[in-house]
Parts: C-alpha cells; structure tokens; sequence
C-alpha cells in the first residue's frame, strides 16, 4: 500500500534553514508528480510547491518563491524540501502528498517545523 | 488562481442527523473537485473525488454534488466517528491547487 513518511522537522531560529524529507513507498514514485502542503497550528491547509514525475519543472506558492526549492530523488523514492530564510510564519506541519492534481490525495503523516527564537 | 469557500465554517449536529457541506469556487471547475476529511493531529483523508466519485472503502453515507462553481457533501446519517473537519480542494487549475479553509462538525 502506499506510504508517504516525512522526517527532518523541528525547531529553527528565524533565518534558518531545514531540509524535509519524504520517503516514499508502496507505488512507482518515478512516475508521479509530488507536492508539498503546511498546514499551521489551527489553520486551514496551504498548497506550498509541486515537482513534476521526472523533476523537470517545479512550481511554488508566492509565499515561498525564492525561499524553499523542492526536489526528488527517484533512485532513493525521496522527496525533499529545502527551506531558506525561515519566518515565523512558516511554522506549520509540512505534508508530502501524491495525486492531489487527479483528484486522487493521498498524504503522509506530517511533519512539524516551528520557527521561533 | 481559483479561490475556494465553504459554508459554514462549522456546525454542531447529533448522531443520525444528515450534515450538508457547501463549496464554492470563483470561477467553473467543471467538477474537479475532491473532498477530504481530517481529525485532530491526522492528515487528510480522501472521501470523494470528480466531485460525487467515493473513495474505495469510504462509507456510502457520504455523497457528493454540483456542477460548474458550487458544490456539496453530504453525511446521510452523521456518525461518531464523522465528528472531524472536512475540506474541499480544486483541481482544475493545477500544479497550484487550493483548498477551502475548511468546515468544523462537531457534536451538538
């Protein structure tokens, strides 16, 4: 079955940096495009960036351009999120997804990062 | 970018009442829309999908509806494990997908 784990939250100072991690499992993940949402504490959910099946284009909220990059291995069925310049903001549980573009969501357990000094 | 609300924000319902959940996008979706469902420190789970298709092993008493910029999900006959919060999300203008900022039931 598919299996979606992130790993790599925590807590970071404003202006940090930390890179999210996806493993994927259970499903051909070469073949599919994978998307990043947050969701903070309370709040609704927010689509943060999508990279195509084979990594050749990526595509971003405006709140995150030029701060994040998403990225894949597929030898290593991993998804990452490289997060720069962190805000107070950014704080939210980060959820890797595949399908949310047929329709067809399905998500891992989540992730908590926390920006605070 | 499609901008997604849902009405209300939240309700308060017994067991055995039937719960309706309405969704609305700012511009046609043609149907492509999904609906999940998500309980306190989970991810969202998928219910329904192209707008009225069940997700396999989801109970039939959700259903869905609409068509062009509005939309609903039904619970027939709200049950315990049904009190959670429930989110539409669009399709059909990708990469990009939104949600809508999401409908609390809790219990009366």
């Amino acid at each position: 079955q598919v299996q979606l784990v992130e790993s790599g939250g925590g807590v970071v100072q404003p202006g940090g940096s930390l890179r999210l991690s996806c493993a994927a499992s259970g499903f051909t993940f070469s073949s599919y495009g994978m998307h990043w949402v947050r969701q903070a504490p309370g709040k609704g959910l927010e689509w943060v960036a999508f990279i195509r099946y084979d990594g050749s284009n990526k595509y971003y909220a405006d709140s995150v351009k030029g701060r994040f990059t998403i990225s894949r291995d597929n030898s290593k069925n991993t998804l990452y999120l490289q997060m720069n310049s962190l805000r107070a903001e950014d704080t939210a549980v980060y959820y890797c997804a595949k399908g949310l573009g047929d329709g067809r969501g399905y998500w891992g357990q989540g992730t908590l990062v926390t920006v605070s000094s | 970018d499609i901008q997604m609300t849902q009405s209300p924000s939240s309700l308060s319902a017994s067991v055995g009442d039937r719960v309706t959940i309405t969704c609305r996008a700012s511009q046609g979706i043609s149907n492509s829309l999904a609906w999940y469902q998500q309980k306190p420190g989970k991810a969202p789970k998928l219910l329904l999908y192209a707008a009225s298709r069940l997700e396999s092993g989801v109970p039939s008493r959700f259903s869905g509806s609409g068509s062009g910029t509005d939309y609903t999900l039904t619970i027939s006959s709200l049950q315990p494990e049904d009190f959670a919060t429930y989110y539409c999300q669009q399709y059909y203008s990708t990469p990009g997908v939104t949600f809508g900022p999401g409908t609390k039931v809790d219990i009366k």
